[in-house]
């Protein structure tokens, strides 16, 4: 069965950095690319970027390029979203989903919830 | 890039009725498009691909037809589950994956 795990909720302050994790198992992880999706308190799915597992070959979308960094471990199935400072704007909560191999997005992790307040 | 844009962004219907949610491409994206549900607090879930193929596990009663620019997603006879947000995507504009802004699903 192909899971995505994700890391549990995080409260930071303005300022500090943070990674979140997004570990799946049940499949070939090497073989496929993991997107981030970010969804802001009462808004629509922002695509973020995503990452091949293989080469860790990494695309942003031009709205997040710069503002986070994308990473991943194969030898522990992991993939990673880090913010170097975190600003209250980035108050959300993320997904991770794999992208089939045609390229929708079949499976998803059950977020991790971001909250940045001072 | 390409540009989705849902229609209408609130359909209040009522159960057993038919739902008709619309999305629109700004350029064509063939069949290469998804349909999402989102409940309230829980993850995205992928209901159709390919513009018309349901994903493992979704009734019969969601079906999505369309190509090129203009899709549908029609959920036949509304059950109370049914009532979420509804986004697409196209998959075909690499690497750009974005989500149209969605068509919240509400009970009429």
């Amino acid at each position: 069965e192909v899971q995505l795990v994700q890391s549990g909720a995080e409260v930071k302050k303005p300022g500090e950095s943070l990674k979140i994790s997004c570990k799946a198992s049940g499949y070939i992880f090497t073989s496929y690319w993991i997107a981030w999706v970010r969804q802001m308190p009462g808004k629509g799915l922002e695509w973020m970027g995503i990452i091949y597992l293989g080469d860790s070959d990494t695309r942003y979308s031009p709205s997040f390029q710069g503002q986070v960094t994308i990473s991943a471990d194969k030898s522990i199935r992991t993939a990673y979203l880090q913010w170097s400072s975190l600003k209250a704007s980035d108050t959300a909560m993320y997904y991770c989903a794999r992208r089939a191999v045609v390229g929708y997005f079949d499976y998803w992790g059950q977020g991790t919830l971001v909250t940045v307040s001072s | 890039e390409i540009v989705m844009t849902q229609s209408p962004a609130t359909l209040s219907v009522s159960p057993g009725e038919r739902a008709t949610l619309s999305c629109r491409a700004s350029q064509s994206v063939s069949s290469n498009l998804a349909w999402y549900q989102q409940k309230p607090g829980q993850a995205p879930r992928l209901l159709i691909y390919g513009a018309s193929t349901r994903a493992t596990g979704i009734p019969g009663r969601f079906s999505g037809s369309g190509s090129g620019t203009e899709f549908t997603l029609t959920i036949s006879s509304l059950q109370s589950e049914d009532f979420a947000v509804y986004y697409c995507q196209p998959y075909n504009n690499w690497p750009l994956h974005t989500f149209g802004q969605g068509t919240k699903l509400e009970i009429k």
